[in-house]
């Protein structure tokens, strides 16, 4: 199975903080990699998925950069109402993999 | 418009069973990959299983022998059969329409296995 470690777990940032977020694979997973964001009692909602590809409707002060086994979500200028848990997913092979989420909180 | 709707869930003893179901309206659930995830109360993620559009199926180890994902093609709805249930298995579950990964989510349905 592949493993997917996020980094980090959790941290603090204040409104306009440039955030990224990191998610290291066991085996190269070329770009099959999607990121999701889940606030608390809320579904999960994808925002990048093939590694780079934002989904309709998500802002663009959100990207996503990486191949093979090294992973980046940024978020350009963090807005109040982007503090909340993110999750990379694997899905390159079955069982997908989801990380450990980091958790973003307001500093 | 995509819509997923989860019901099913509830309280169960250990060693039980309980079979979810997931309608799906605004697209066919035969012509696409359909997945169950599920988040224990305060924890991350954990995909479950998937089903293809041939009807070929995996798991994860956690499950394995324990559930079955199916699908009723007349009903467009998915469903996964969940025995032997433990307390481990205590989540919400989602289902989802596959698209690169889970994609289209819905609500969610709350499993809890207790005595």
């Amino acid at each position: 199975d592949i493993q997917m470690t996020q980094s980090p777990s959790a941290m603090s940032a204040s409104v306009g903080d440039r955030v990224t977020i990191t998610c290291r694979a066991s085996q190269g997973i070329s770009n099959d990699l999607a990121w999701f964001q889940q606030k608390p009692g809320k579904v999960p909602k994808r925002l990048i998925y093939a590694s780079s590809s934002l989904q309709s409707g998500v802002p663009l002060r959100f990207s996503g950069s990486g191949s093979g086994t090294e992973f980046t979500l940024t978020i350009s200028s963090l807005q109040p109402e982007d503090f909340a848990t993110y999750y990379c997913l694997q899905h390159s092979s079955y069982p997908l993999t989801f990380g450990g989420g980091t958790k973003v909180e307001i500093k | 418009e995509v819509q997923l709707a989860e019901s099913g869930g509830g309280l169960v003893q250990p060693g039980g069973s309980l079979r979810l179901s997931c309608a799906a309206s605004g697209f066919t659930v035969s012509s696409h990959y359909m997945s169950w995830v599920r988040q224990a109360p305060g924890k991350g993620l954990e995909w479950v299983s998937v089903i293809y559009r041939g009807a070929g199926t995996h798991y994860a180890d956690s499950v394995k022998g324990r559930f079955t994902i199916s699908r009723d093609n007349s009903k467009n709805t998915l469903y996964l059969q969940m025995n032997s249930l433990r307390a481990e298995d205590t989540a919400v579950y989602y289902c989802a329409r596959d698209s690169s990964g889970p994609a289209d989510w819905g609500q969610g349905t709350l499993v809890t296995v207790s005595s």
